[in-house]
């Protein structure tokens, strides 16, 4: 079975700076997808970013970058220029596309961290 | 607006009683994944239909049931309600086929129990 673990269950910086959240996982598949959801306050999931990891290429999208690192089965993100917007749980999350059993994409959590940005 | 709809967003409700989440998936998924996080919790997996038929199981009680209609809509039964069951739980949905876009969320429905 999959896990996935943040071993950071909380985090605070300051506003403008840069942050990263770990994530490790653990798996015997080769071919699967990584994602950061964020949570904020009003406790909806948002889709922060996503990597497939066949690719090599790390993914990026505006502030929000990844590193992700196969052999390591490592996934952190980083949060540049941090905005006060940016407080919120953040989880990590792996998702295995069964190809053989279609429709069956179970994406599995970790337990979070909570990330405060500080004025 | 994430195009997956969960009515209603708060529910209260006493011990023992039995309650109905509905969730309506964004337009074309055909999958539904049902979660529960209790308070400061991660999101643990309940259930997951596709196309109305039941396709993995997770962490769900005997008391808890779910469903899948030939709309698409799904609902999640809770009976014989515990103070433990107070939670947000979450539907989202997926447009399957192995393209790993992760999940649409809802806004997730609050239950309190008394």
């Amino acid at each position: 079975a999959q896990t996935v673990t943040q071993s950071q269950p909380e985090m605070s910086v300051q506003e403008a700076e840069t942050v990263t959240l770990s994530c490790t996982y653990d798996t015997s598949e080769n071919n699967y997808y990584l994602f950061w959801y964020k949570q904020p306050p009003s406790r909806q999931m948002i889709l922060v970013i996503r990597q497939e990891a066949y690719k090599q290429q790390n993914a990026t999208e505006n502030r929000f970058s990844v590193n992700f690192q196969k052999a390591a089965k490592s996934f952190s993100l980083k949060i540049s220029d941090s905005q006060l917007g940016d407080t919120a749980m953040y989880f990590c999350a792996f998702m295995t596309p069964y190809i053989s059993n279609f429709g069956n994409e179970k994406l599995t959590f970790g337990t979070g961290t909570r990330l405060t940005i500080i004025p | 607006d994430s195009g997956v709809t969960q009515t209603p967003k708060h529910l209260i409700t006493a011990t023992g009683q039995r309650v109905t989440l509905r969730c309506s998936p964004r337009s074309g998924d055909l999958s539904v994944y049902w979660y529960q996080q209790s308070l400061d919790q991660g999101l643990q997996f309940l259930i997951q239909y596709y196309n109305g038929e039941e396709r993995a199981k997770g962490n769900i009680l005997e008391r808890f049931s779910a469903q899948q209609f030939p709309d698409l809509h799904s609902e999640l039964n809770l009976s014989s309600l515990e103070l433990g069951d107070s939670a947000l739980y979450f539907c989202a949905s997926t447009h399957t086929g192995g393209t790993g876009l992760g999940y649409t969320f809802g806004s997730g429905t609050r239950l309190t129990v008394v």
